[in-house]
């Protein structure tokens, strides 16, 4: 079935260093992609976006590269800090509005 | 301005009880999502609505589901003879529901608890 994949479930990090977050999606279909946040006990924060007309996007610290090719999709945190500690998690919308989640990422940022 | 909002954040119910749970999403959103958010596992879509269209309500798990949305504004899922296996986090998101404006914001979530 459809599905959206984290290569790493757990990611540690040291607190200056860049975290990279991976996802595989499965669905060519999917036009538009979403990067969430979520800490524990608060819903999902949205960070970036990307649609698939693009191959990268930059935000305050985050970026996300998009790789049509081999269906990837990354969340580079530059400079990691203790806030950053959460789970993380991509979303992908093959059709008009429907979205498929993956489990997540969590990142742990070590002081 | 104000995210979406969800009552209650909290809620503990015995087996077999009804419960609801609401939603208030960002003013002028037009497009309102409710998920299933259970431990370790990815956002399980419920049931969507837009506008004064019919929802879609593929997602719901079963009969004992349904969700109303009021005015195109608040919505209210309700869980009838709730069972242990609906504990989870009920999470609500919205979005404008336009083309090439579609991203969804999340509300705080609710957490459901059925002993």
């Amino acid at each position: 079935g459809e599905s959206v994949g984290l290569h790493l479930p757990t990611l540690s990090v040291q607190e200056g260093d860049n975290s990279i977050i991976n996802c595989a999606y499965s669905n060519s279909a999917s036009d538009y992609f979403i990067w969430y946040k979520q800490e524990s006990g608060k819903g999902p924060q949205f960070i970036i976006d990307i649609r698939s007309n693009m191959d990268k996007r930059q935000g305050q610290r985050v970026t996300v590269l998009l790789n049509k090719t081999v269906k990837h999709l990354s969340l580079q945190i530059a400079a990691t800090q203790p806030g950053d500690s959460a789970v993380y998690f991509c979303a992908e919308k093959p059709g008009t509005y429907k979205y498929i989640f993956g489990t997540g990422t969590r990142l742990k940022v070590l002081a | 301005g104000a995210g979406v909002s969800q009552s209650p954040s909290n809620k503990v119910t015995e087996k077999g009880k009804d419960v609801e749970l609401r939603c208030d999403p960002i003013s002028g959103h037009t497009a309102l999502y409710w998920y299933r958010q259970s431990l370790g596992q990815g956002l399980e879509f419920l049931i969507y609505f837009q506008g004064n269209s019919a929802p879609d309500k593929s997602g719901l798990p079963s009969d004992r589901f349904s969700a109303e949305r009021t005015g195109g504004s608040v919505s209210t899922l309700t869980i009838q003879r709730t069972q242990q296996e609906d504990s989870a986090v009920y999470l609500c998101a919205s979005s404008l529901g336009l083309a090439g404006q579609e991203t969804q914001y999340f509300g705080p979530g609710t957490r459901l608890l059925v002993l």
